[in-house]
């Protein structure tokens, strides 16, 4: 158990509606990463936050958007779905130690589109 | 030109075998090398990490790196049954992104 974890484990919703997924990262973790693995593009970035702002952007579409609260949870919402959207997606936080910073993975979100 | 190639394989291979899983890079400004291994339905858990040219070495696990070839490599000896999984490799530059390989799924046949 990496300690980071990850709602809701499987979706199921239509083309065109919203969903959020949340995470909440490991205890003292201050970045939080979103990203989607499909098995054609693999593991691909999304977006980067730290300590509620956000550091770095990656493949993330316009119609995908995400925030980190307070608390250091974040959520990343999909909106106007469609059928290519259906993934894994993961949510990782982080700990800098030695000079390297260690990314560990919650369990992911089923996401289905149909 | 992708900045992180991998075989996708599968690959199978029988209990005791040593298994060699490779990746390609490009760019040149890279500077940590790692391996991940995911499970079935689990995310991915960080097995190794390198930052330079050379071994590394954690007990049946060897992490290979030459960065003259932008190449990485990770061995496993005496494999088990127990690492039937998919290894990626990740590899970043000066920024927090890491690149993943698309991953090579493993099976160790008893």
């Amino acid at each position: 158990d990496s300690g980071v974890t990850q709602t809701p484990k499987h979706l199921i919703t239509a083309t065109g509606q919203r969903v959020t997924l949340r995470c909440s990262p490991r205890s003292g973790d201050l970045s939080v990463y979103w990203y989607q693995q499909s098995l054609d593009q693999g593991l691909q970035f999304l977006i980067q936050y730290y300590n509620g702002e956000e550091r770095a952007k990656g493949n993330i579409l316009e119609r995908f958007s995400a925030q980190q609260f307070p608390d250091l949870h974040s959520e990343l919402n999909l909106s106007s779905l469609e059928l290519g959207d259906s993934a894994l997606y993961f949510c990782a936080s982080s700990v800098r130690s030695s000079g390297m910073e260690t990314q560990y993975f919650g369990p992911g979100t089923r996401l289905l589109v149909l | 030109q992708k900045e992180v190639e991998q075989d996708p394989g599968p690959l199978s291979v029988p209990e005791g075998a040593i298994v060699s899983l490779n990746c390609t890079y490009s760019n040149s400004a890279f500077q940590y090398f790692m391996w991940y291994r995911q499970y079935s339905r689990k995310g991915p858990e960080l097995l190794m990490y390198t930052y330079s040219s050379g071994n590394k070495e954690d007990g049946r696990f060897t992490a290979q790196v030459d960065k003259s070839s932008k190449y990485i490599s990770l061995f496993i000896r005496d494999s088990q049954p127990s690492d039937s999984a998919t290894y990626l490799c990740a590899i970043k530059g000066g920024s927090e992104k890491l690149v993943f390989g698309k991953g090579t799924k493993l099976t160790v046949n008893p």
